[in-house]
């Protein structure tokens, strides 16, 4: 199975700073029809997780700009720019190149 | 509005069977692949598999397709997911997925 190695495993944050997350895969996460199938989901405390970026860098509908996804290949990032307090909670990165689908660990973000 | 409600978790003893229930709305449900995600109690994220929009195709992760079967009634918009011999490591939060859109989960507990 893809093994994605998110780091680091907590993010402390000042509301107002911006965060980066990393999302690295154990193989390339090219499809062989050229799209890169890796996702980005923010749970929220006590929430289901909520997807926020597909296919690296495409935000889902409603999500903000400050919200930005870049990477290819095997090495992924996930930026937020002026974090504010309803961006907290834990992020995961997530693969569907590669039968089976895999999630990374989760990142948490929270505040300093 | 897309909504995907699970039921029919709970306590069960190891060894058991259960069958969770997704009912979906919002949307024609006999269009869309769908497919179960769980979350254990640590928060680690699994795919368990998916099954084709009109049931003729299912997927699995290897570690569980030997347990688990899911299937689906189009004329009750409703997906399954049936748990056979449950184990302790079954413990988790059971999601319905389309995509971006998420349950709110089910919670299964495998305990004597």
């Amino acid at each position: 199975d893809v093994v994605l190695t998110q780091t680091p495993v907590a993010q402390p944050v000042t509301l107002g700073d911006q965060a980066s997350i990393s999302c690295r895969s154990s193989q390339s996460l090219v499809h062989s029809n050229g799209n890169t199938y890796l996702e980005w989901y923010l749970q929220k405390p006590g929430q289901s997780p909520q997807l926020l970026i597909y296919k690296v860098s495409n935000r889902f509908s409603g999500v903000p700009d400050r919200f930005i996804g870049s990477g290819s290949g095997s090495d992924f990032t996930l930026k937020i720019s002026r974090v504010e307090p309803e961006d907290l909670g834990v992020y995961y990165c997530f693969q569907a190149t590669h039968d089976p689908p895999t999630f990374g660990a989760g990142t948490k973000l929270e505040l300093k | 509005e897309v909504q995907l409600v699970e039921s029919g978790g709970g306590l069960v003893q190891p060894g058991a069977s259960l069958k969770l229930s997704c009912v979906a709305s919002g949307f024609t449900f006999s269009d869309y692949w769908m497919s179960w995600v769980r979350q254990t109690p640590g928060k680690t994220m699994e795919w368990i598999g998916d099954i084709k929009y009109d049931g003729s195709y299912t997927n699995y992760a290897p570690s569980l397709k030997n347990r688990f079967t899911i299937s689906r009634d189009n004329a009750k918009s409703t997906l399954y997911l049936q748990m056979s011999n449950v184990r302790s490591e079954d413990t988790a939060t059971y999601y319905c997925t389309r995509g971006a859109y998420w349950g709110q989960g089910t919670l299964v507990t495998v305990s004597s």
